[in-house]
């Protein structure tokens, strides 16, 4: 079993839906959980972190995490054509300073 | 102020050659990782550099991928002999101290195609 599970997609939405992305992950010990986006071609750059369990927002942006369930998702309110990308969940596993890093989802936001 | 850079943005080679992959961290950053990400696939650890610590090199795949840094700042990531299933993006990244809550900062990555 991966240590970080996500379904690669492609998420295909319309403009203004509330886009769902998600990901589970093999220990309940785990405590630091990221959400990094990666558009084309470029390197990933950090757009949520969250510690422990309990939700987090920025913005449109939502991350959760249910540490019973062993399950975090990132939502995206009023999703925008700019959306568009890959959005790779990250969680620090037992690690100090390394991260373990789903294998991303694709998301494409429609006008 | 700048970011991290990578160099060269492309590179093909051909197998059994051995190619040089060359990060420039943001200025300060004591921390420096290297990933690897295949096509529909996450990133790969493949090295993490602090400070004067030895390397954490669990990550590389094989003896033929080597890394260093010289002076705590530039890294080199030296693949040897290369095989075509080394074909991916290479990405580094650099963080202030290295503590996994602090975020990395990524570069654009090195695109590696070994024909």
């Amino acid at each position: 079993q991966k240590e970080v599970e996500q379904d690669p997609g492609p998420l295909s939405v319309p403009e203004g839906a509330i886009v769902s992305l998600n990901c589970t992950y093999s220990n309940s010990a785990f405590q630091y959980f990221m959400w990094y986006r990666q558009y084309s071609r470029k390197g990933p750059e950090l757009l949520m972190y969250t510690y422990s369990s309990g939700n987090k927002e920025d913005g449109r942006f939502t991350a959760q995490v249910d540490k019973s369930s062993k399950y975090i998702s990132l939502f995206i309110r009023d999703s925008q054509p700019s959306d568009s990308a890959t959005y790779l969940c990250a969680t620090s596993g037992d690690s100090s300073y390394k991260l373990i890093f789903g294998s991303g989802t694709r998301l494409l936001v429609r006008p | 102020g700048a970011g991290v850079s990578q160099s060269p943005s492309n590179k093909v080679t051909e197998k059994g050659k051995d190619v040089e992959l060359r990060c420039d961290p943001i200025s300060g950053h004591t921390a420096l990782y290297w990933y690897r990400q295949s096509l529909g696939q996450g990133l790969e650890f493949l090295i993490y550099f602090q400070g004067n610590s030895a390397p954490d090199k669990s990550g590389l795949p094989s003896d033929r991928f080597s890394a260093e840094r010289t002076g705590g700042s530039v890294s080199t990531l030296t693949i040897q002999r290369t095989q075509q299933e080394d074909s991916a993006v290479y990405l580094c990244a650099s963080s202030s101290t290295g503590l996994v809550q602090e975020t990395q900062y990524f570069g654009p990555g090195t695109r590696l195609l070994v024909l």
